[in-house]
């Protein structure tokens, strides 16, 4: 079965330290979207991409928080400082031609876990 | 700013009870979408209801979308400790067409 893959599936660092988080969308997936799960919050949507086009990323606090598809294979979501309440866990999932609208499904990733100290 | 509200928030219960989860919101989506996630994983997509009054079924699980396109109800007859998981659903707004999800209701299911 074709699957998104996050990588690190783990990150812990220190307050004040750039991270980056990686996806790679399935192939063939033209939308991509950017997730983060609390306990308190739930899921909430950050950013997403449709043809490698960012659409709307009003979910993202955009002084710290980054996100691009450099290419079709792959989605970055940066954050710069990281600050202790930006832990959480960032999941990227992916859809078909208009994928997570209407009928589409969205696949997820298996997250990745980041701790700020 | 359109809310999903799911209950109940935690659900401990037997093998073997039936349980219903509802979803609701006082905005229209134009459909729904209802996932399961496990520990350490990602939501996986279980249906998607899309025309008001839909009532799906999965196997054990029967899913329905209100009337009006505001609500649904996840029905899981007999549960089983595999049914165990965080149950979220996610409804789609016509205005934007993104996903606004509700804050799950963890499912624990004892043998």
């Amino acid at each position: 079965d074709a699957r998104v893959t996050q990588t690190p599936r783990h990150k812990v660092t220190e307050m004040g330290q750039e991270v980056t988080m990686r996806c790679q969308p399935i192939l063939g997936h033209n939308t991509v979207f950017w997730y983060r799960q609390t306990m308190m919050q739930g899921l909430e949507l950050l950013a997403y991409f449709r043809n490698r086009a960012p659409l709307d990323d009003s979910g993202m606090p955009k002084d710290r928080f980054s996100a691009e598809m450099p290419d079709a294979t792959l989605a970055t979501l940066k954050i710069q400082p990281s600050e202790p309440r930006d832990s959480a866990v960032y999941f990227c999932a992916s859809g078909p031609q208009g994928g997570g609208t209407l009928n589409q499904p969205q696949h997820f990733g298996d997250g990745t876990r980041l701790s700020i100290l | 700013t359109q809310l999903l509200e799911q209950s109940p928030q935690f659900l401990s219960i037997q093998e073997g009870e039936n349980l219903t989860v509802y979803c609701n919101s006082s905005s229209v989506f134009s459909s729904l979408q209802w996932y399961r996630q496990e520990p350490g994983e990602g939501p996986v997509l279980l249906v998607t209801v899309v025309t008001g009054g839909e009532v799906k079924k999965l196997k054990r699980l029967t899913f329905q979308f209100g009337d009006a396109r505001k609500d649904s109800s996840l029905h899981i007859t007999a549960a089983q400790t595999g049914d165990t998981g965080l149950y979220l659903c996610a409804g789609v707004s016509g205005n934007t067409g993104k996903l606004i999800f509700g804050q799950g209701t963890t499912l624990q299911v004892k043998p």
